[in-house]
């Protein structure tokens, strides 16, 4: 079947630093993607999303990159804080009679040391 | 605050037990979701609900039984639940089906 999967497990930055986690997708019909922040305790909080005819797209110190043609998805935080200290999980969508269905990935656990 | 609230954050039962969780979203949305989470697992989706509507149970055992009585309240009832059905249960809630979903900080369900 078709996942979504994670390159590393866990990343861990020194304060200040940039951070990119990474995400790989399998199914070339996914058009919308997702990067969630869940905190210990708490349960997924949004970051950001972009759609497949966007390679690019910013927040607040956040950016996604799309790579549609090697089927990757990343996520990169500028200036890292403690407070970035979480497990990011991608999530996509294909397009179809099931907008709403999400297929998560494992997760990412960033830690930031200060 | 997510908008999203999960009742109770920790529930520990027996498998003959019959309890039930309660969310309530005061977003304004349309659709809500249950997930379960479980260690070194991706987020399950059991079930979704557009408009008080159920549109999805994913394959999941009759033992879990929601209800979404209006579009802010989603409950999932449970009975005679098995061990491996500990984890945490996560709702969330978009304004529909194909707007981002919004969490709950979830339960934390525990069979003994």
């Amino acid at each position: 079947g078709e996942s979504v999967g994670l390159h590393l497990p866990t990343l861990s930055v020194q304060e200040g630093d940039n951070s990119i986690i990474n995400c790989a997708y399998s199914n070339s019909a996914s058009d919308y993607f997702i990067w969630y922040k869940q905190e210990s305790g708490k349960g997924p909080q949004f970051i950001i999303d972009i759609r497949s005819n966007m390679d690019k797209r910013q927040g607040q110190r956040v950016t996604v990159l799309l790579n549609k043609t090697v089927k990757h998805l990343s996520l990169q935080i500028a200036a890292t804080q403690p407070g970035d200290s979480a497990v990011y999980f991608c999530a996509e969508n294909i397009r179809g009679g099931s907008n709403y269905k999400l297929t998560f990935g494992k997760g990412t656990l960033l830690t930031v040391n200060p | 605050e997510t908008g999203v609230t999960q009742t109770p954050r920790h529930l520990v039962m027996g498998m003959t037990n019959k309890k039930s969780l309660k969310c309530e979203q005061h977003l304004g949305h349309n659709a809500m979701y249950w997930y379960k989470q479980s260690a070194k697992k991706p987020l399950e989706l059991m079930f979704v609900y557009s408009l008080e509507e159920r549109v999805e149970n994913n394959s999941v055992p009759s033992r879990f039984s929601p209800e979404c009585p209006n579009s802010s309240h989603l409950f999932l009832h449970l009975h005679t639940l098995q061990p491996e059905d500990s984890a945490l249960y996560l709702c969330a809630s978009s304004q529909d089906l194909v707007q981002p979903q919004h969490f709950g900080d979830g339960t934390r369900l525990s069979i003994l």
